[in-house]
Parts: structure tokens; sequence; C-alpha cells
């Protein structure tokens, strides 16, 4: 079945540095892919998306290109903030199947100033 | 806007009793809203799909018979854990997606802690 591994937290990076959380999967079709965050206290909230190899997804200074050949969806900022300290979750669905979501594991990102 | 919410946010109950937890979509309307449950520091796991006015739809190896869900309208989905164990102990996490927007939208609420004692 289908399945989605990240890379194990928690990472811990200085205020503006450069941030990558990997992430690959396994597919049996052509999924759309996601990038969820859930800050302290809320509920995910998407990220990102790309629904088709080579698209590209940004959003609030991360992004992440959906790499079909190393089946993979790397989540990068190149400057973080305190306040990007989360939880990130990388996710993966087929439209048109009730949605279902399948995450990976969640990577903790905790940044310091 | 697409806010979803859920109560209670933590909830302690005895084994042995069932405890009801709902999910509320307050901006829109949800043709479907899952249930996912979250082991510390694992993923969520989708317990079941549930579309208004129809039964839902269970994961395989999710005992339907414990976890009850209904939903009864287009913004109130409800699961109940019944006749608790320490086992059952967990974060449950809903999600709505909105009947009027690309199926592979979800939003979610902010989680409810179970803890069974």
């Amino acid at each position: 079945g289908d399945s989605v591994t990240q890379m194990e937290g928690p990472v811990t990076l200085s205020e503006e540095a450069f941030l990558t959380i990997n992430c690959t999967y396994t597919a049996t079709g052509y999924p759309s892919l996601f990038w969820y965050v859930q800050y302290p206290g809320e509920g995910l909230q998407l990220l990102l998306k790309a629904t088709k190899a080579d698209d590209k997804g940004s959003n609030k200074g991360f992004e992440a290109t959906y790499r079909k050949e190393t089946t993979s969806f790397h989540l990068e900022k190149g400057s973080v903030q305190v306040s990007d300290s989360a939880v990130y979750f990388c996710a993966l669905s087929y439209p048109g199947t009730a949605s279902k979501l399948t995450f990976g594991t969640g990577t903790r990102l905790q940044v310091t100033l | 806007g697409a806010v979803v919410s859920q109560h209670p946010s933590r909830v302690i109950c005895k084994s042995g009793t069932s405890v009801k937890i709902e999910c509320r979509s307050l901006d829109f309307q949800a043709t479907t809203m899952f249930w996912y449950r979250q082991f510390p520091k694992q993923s969520l796991m989708l317990m079941a799909t549930s579309n208004e006015g129809s039964k839902a739809t269970y994961e395989q190896g999710v005992e339907k018979d414990k976890f009850l869900i209904n939903h009864a309208s287009l913004t109130l989905s409800t699961l109940t854990v019944t006749s608790a164990h320490p086992e059952d102990s967990s974060f449950y996490i809903c999600s709505a997606s909105p009947r009027d927007r690309v199926s592979y939208e979800q939003y979610f609420g902010p989680g409810t802690r179970l803890t069974v004692t």
C-alpha cells in the first residue's frame, strides 16, 4: 500500500538557518502531495501542495517540489523564524477517493534565537 | 474561513464508560468528515470516513461497534468511544472536506485528548 516516510525529529535550528525536511513516498498511482503544519495547541493546517510531477508548491517562504523520479517531496525554507516552530507532516492523497490522506510520522521543528 | 472545532479538547473518563467527541465545521458545510487517531510520536491514522446521512466507512482494523460515528448534519459529526479502556487513550483528530471545493481539501480540528483511567 501507499506510505510516506519523513525524517525523524526533532530538528533544532537557529533563526535564519536553512531548513530541509525530507519526505519520500511509496504509491501505487500518481498521488497529490501535501505538507501540513501543526502549531502548538492547534489543528493541522495545509501549508502547501503539489498535484503532479515537477510541480512546486510554495507558501510562507516554504517550498517543495514533486519529484517523481526520486519519489520525494522535501520541504525547504531559506531562513526559518522562531514562529516556524511546529510539527510538519508530509502526506499524500488521490483526488476522487474520498480524499483519504496518508500521513508521515511528522517532524518537529524547533527554532531558537 | 474553513474552521473546524472539536469538543471537548480534553477528557478523562473511567474504564468501561463511553465518551462522545464532537466535530463541527463552523463556517462551511462538509460533505465528508474524517476521524483520525494519533499516537505519541506517530503519524495520524485514519479511523473512518463519514458522509452526511449515510453510514461511516471504517478502515481495516477499526472496530465499528467500539468507535461509533454519526454524521447527522452537514456541519456535525460525532465519535463515541464505547466501553472505553486504557488502550483507547489517544489524541483524536477530525477533519472536514467542504462540499463546494475540490475533493482533496481537508480542514482539521484541534484534536481531543482522551485519557481512560
